[in-house]
């Protein structure tokens, strides 16, 4: 059964400062991989999906990678800002299951 | 362009009432659709997911029902509310298994 963990669970930068966040799953039988973003009380805002057979992807100042074979993934945020704050998950869309999602990493940027 | 609606966005309700919470999408057709459930301090949990009208899988048992009477209507049920039934509740779509999962704004329950 596949299993999500992101580290770190928390993550307090100042602005301007470029950070990574890591996501890891356990079975590498997966369609896709998507970080997404949450604000407090509200829905989840996809950011980037990557696909099985891509490498990376980027939007703007966002960055995804995938190693499949790994197991891992990397989410790279360039010059942080103020309203980058939030919390990120990755999910993991696998064959025989549907999406499985890590329990987030809580990203606060202080200006 | 194609949204997704979910109301209400807050219900109180007491043990043992009946629940229903309503999730439509429009401007796509024969969408997947998705009911998640993120309780306080834990990870998304899927409860429900519907490939076509009548056509639902629960992942999870639980005292909780979903109905799809629409292609763009997925209904979550229950006749009697636990207390364990408290926590935000999410519904989503994708055009298929491999693209983008689209969340609306969510609903908070909070079960007395």
């Amino acid at each position: 059964k596949q299993e999500v963990t992101q580290i770190p669970a928390a993550l307090s930068v100042p602005e301007g400062e470029n950070l990574v966040l890591n996501c890891s799953f356990t079975d590498s039988a997966i369609y896709n991989l998507q970080w997404f973003r949450q604000d407090p009380g509200k829905g989840l805002t996809s950011l980037l999906l990557i696909q099985s057979s891509q490498r990376e992807q980027t939007s703007g100042r966002l960055n995804a990678s995938l190693d499949k074979s790994s197991g891992r993934s990397t989410l790279y945020i360039a010059a942080s800002q103020p309203g980058d704050s939030a919390t990120y998950l990755c999910a993991v869309d696998n064959y025989g299951q549907n999406f499985v999602f890590g329990p987030g990493t809580r990203l606060s940027v202080l200006p | 362009s194609q949204t997704i609606h979910q109301w209400p966005a807050t219900l109180v309700q007491p043990v043992g009432s009946p629940l229903s919470l309503e999730c439509t999408v429009e401007g796509t057709s024969n969408p997947n659709l998705y009911w998640y459930r993120q309780a306080a301090g834990r990870g998304l949990q899927l409860l429900f997911y519907s490939i076509g009208i009548d056509q639902i899988s629960s992942e999870v048992p639980q005292n909780l029902s979903a109905s799809r009477p629409q292609d763009r209507q997925f209904i979550l049920s229950s006749k009697k509310l636990l207390l364990s039934d408290s926590g935000f509740y999410l519904c989503a779509w994708s055009v298929n298994r491999n693209e983008k999962l689209f969340f609306g704004s969510g609903t908070q329950l909070s079960v007395l």
